[in-house]
Order: C-alpha cells, then sequence, then structure tokens
C-alpha cells in the first residue's frame, strides 16, 4: 500500500506558540489531502479538505484563521496550528488519496491512505 | 450525510470468525460503504469497500443486504492484531469528486486469546 507520513508524531508546546504539522505521501502523489482531529475516547472529526495549489475547504465550525493548511506541492500538506492553546491540544491525523504513483498507472482504488498521527499537547 | 449504526463494542476469541454490523436504513444509490479500522495510537487503515455487490479482500470480507440498509464486515480468523476500533462509513459519489469521509463512533473489538 501507499505510505503516508506525518511528522513530529509529537509536539508539546507552551500556549501561544504555533506549531506545524506535516503530512507527506511518501511513494505517491495526492491533489487531495484531509486533515483530522481526534480527542481522548472519541472519533476522528473531519476539520478540512487540502487541495493542491488552492484554498483548503474547512468544515462548519472550524476557524481557517487557527488552523492553517498549505498544500504546495503533491506530496506535502502541511497544518499550522497558530496561537495553540490547551484546548488545542488533540491527535492531528491526516489522510491521502492517491492521484498517481511511480511507476503505476494511479487510478484510485477508492481508499483514503492514513497517517500515523500527530500528538499535540499545549501547555 | 447518511448515517451509519454500529455496536459500540464486540468480543470475539482469537482464531474465530467476527462479523461486525453496520445499519445504513438512509443510504442513498450513490453511497459507497467503507470499512476502516484504527489501532490505538495509529491512523485508520483502509479495509475494504463496496457499492451492492459482496467483496473479498486479503484482509476481510464485505457483505452487503440486497437492499443495502446493512451490511457486514467479516474477519474470517481473528488473531488478536484485529483489535482495533471499525469504522462503517458511507461515502456519497454524486458529484465524482467527493473523497472525504465522515467517521461515525464505531465499533470496538476486543480479541480474546
Amino acid at each position: 500500500g501507499a505510505v503516508v507520513s506525518q511528522h513530529p508524531s509529537r509536539v508539546i508546546c507552551k500556549s501561544g506558540t504555533s506549531v506545524k504539522i506535516e503530512c507527506r505521501s511518501l511513494d505517491f502523489q495526492a491533489t487531495t489531502m484531509f486533515w483530522y482531529r481526534q480527542f481522548p475516547k472519541q472519533s476522528l472529526m473531519l476539520m478540512a479538505t487540502s487541495n493542491e495549489g488552492s484554498k483548503a475547504t474547512y468544515e462548519q465550525g472550524v476557524e481557517k484563521d487557527k488552523f492553517l493548511i498549505n498544500h504546495a506541492s503533491l506530496t506535502l500538506s502541511t497544518l499550522t496550528v497558530t496561537s495553540a492553546h490547551p484546548e488545542d491540544s488533540s491527535f492531528y491525523i491526516c489522510s491521502a488519496r492517491l492521484t498517481s504513483r511511480q511507476g503505476g498507472s494511479g487510478a484510485w482504488t477508492g481508499e483514503l491512505f492514513f497517517g500515523e498521527g500527530s500528538r499535540l499537547t499545549v501547555l | 450525510d447518511a448515517k451509519t449504526t454500529q455496536p459500540n463494542s464486540m468480543e470475539s476469541n482469537e482464531e474465530e470468525p467476527v462479523h461486525l454490523p453496520c445499519n445504513h436504513s438512509t443510504i442513498s444509490g450513490t453511497d459507497y460503504i467503507h470499512w476502516y479500522r484504527q489501532l490505538p495510537s495509529q491512523g485508520p487503515e483502509y479495509v475494504i469497500h463496496g457499492l451492492t455487490s459482496n467483496v473479498n479482500n486479503r484482509m476481510a470480507s464485505l457483505a452487503i443486504a440486497e437492499d443495502r440498509k446493512s451490511s457486514t464486515l467479516i474477519l474470517h480468523r481473528a488473531t488478536l492484531r484485529d483489535a482495533a476500533v471499525y469504522y462503517c462509513i458511507l461515502r456519497d459519489v454524486r458529484g465524482g469528486s467527493n473523497y472525504k469521509l465522515t467517521f461515525g463512533k464505531g465499533t470496538l473489538l476486543t480479541v480474546n486469546p
């Protein structure tokens, strides 16, 4: 299967600082990526859809000025949590839709590939 | 989005088959049925998906009711590594470019040795 990598896997920061999380598709190109947030013992909540070369589409109730998304290349999307506060502490997960793969046809198989998640703790 | 209903939790024994049910009585003709699972502290992992016909892959089988109002994910021989939260998700393909998945609460599967 295709691999999606997130970095960092864990980050601790002070309240008021900004934190950037990277999501990379390692062996395929992805024009569309998604960012989710998951609180303990809860399900994943979709935050936004990240489209390469265009503005992200945010879900209702998600502050776009607080959660900045950049998808500048076909293999990288970043989520920046600006002026983080303790209530932003969560598990952030990205996923990617395979658009094309090196040496392959790239036809979408219907599955999304998820990263391993990034755990943010804001003190 | 059409909603799915799953049991909160299920338990099985190792090396026995597991049938995970999902009800989706308001499913539309353009909804695909997707199953993902999430192991503790990891991102979700694709399991299987289908539209109308039953589907098989190396991980599992998906049995879809004739009226499509329910489906069942079948793990043929559960292992301890199958212990996870299993999510049944409907994805509407109208418009041809909707790829996002909306997760519900899922079923926590416990596998006993």
